[in-house]
């Protein structure tokens, strides 16, 4: 599986965008962009996942580079609930299932 | 929604003994994994389980972890004689198949050996 490579930290003002990178410039054609986020100590959380093309769900949207080389991870109008590590994580399809955690991105949403 | 569950949620234990954390995975799930996260450090693979055997471990999965689904519904990870560096939380996933199948995490069990 790709490497990614993630800012440590991010702040975002309550209501506004929070848009997380990630960089994963050595992905291969078959291997997906996923999202996750762990709130405090709690079990990470299934976001997002996108191959090639742009994905929204209700909770957030991917965008991934036409070279896909890099990806952002947009949560349209974040709250205060939303503050947690952020983990961008690349996977091969034929990958046998395990997820290979990064140190992720810590997102602070400030009232 | 269905959901992930994990039981007990926090768990105390001498150095030594053996403790056994369960799990729930979501009903039509058919692979199961474990996690571990030390205090301040990453999630870590331990080991994957399809169709009542281990698919993958990591190098953490010594001798002294094993799991089990001894029913239906539950999945298991037995740390025979824990030890001091085993203090983490256990976090259960599943997911329908492998490969890029989303995985879904429980809330984890806290371990602590003293």
């Amino acid at each position: 599986d790709a490497k990614t490579t993630q800012p440590t930290s991010m702040d975002c003002a309550e209501g506004r965008a929070a848009n997380l990178p990630c960089n994963h410039s050595t992905i291969s054609g078959n291997e997906y962009v996923y999202w996750y986020r762990q709130i405090h100590s709690q079990g990470p959380q299934y976001i997002i996942h996108g191959l090639k093309n742009n994905e929204t769900n209700e909770m957030a949207s991917l965008i991934i580079t036409e070279d896909r080389k890099s990806s952002t991870l947009i949560l349209p109008h974040a709250t205060l609930r939303d503050t947690a590590v952020y983990y961008c994580i690349v996977r091969q399809s034929s990958n046998t299932g395990k997820l290979i955690f990064g140190q992720g991105t810590t997102l602070q949403v400030k009232p | 929604e269905p959901e992930v569950t994990q039981t007990p949620s926090h768990q105390v234990t001498q150095m030594g003994q053996e403790v056994i954390l369960r799990c729930v995975p979501i009903s039509n799930h058919l692979y199961f994994y474990w996690y571990r996260q030390i205090l301040g450090q990453k999630v870590e693979f331990l080991v994957s389980f399809y169709n009542n055997e281990i698919s993958e471990k990591s190098e953490i999965f010594d001798d002294q972890f094993s799991v089990e689904r001894p029913d239906g519904s539950n999945f298991t990870l037995k740390i025979r004689s824990t030890k001091l560096e085993d203090s983490a939380m256990y976090f259960c996933a599943s997911s329908r198949t492998q490969g890029i199948e989303t995985q879904y995490f429980g809330p984890g069990t806290r371990l602590l050996v003293l």
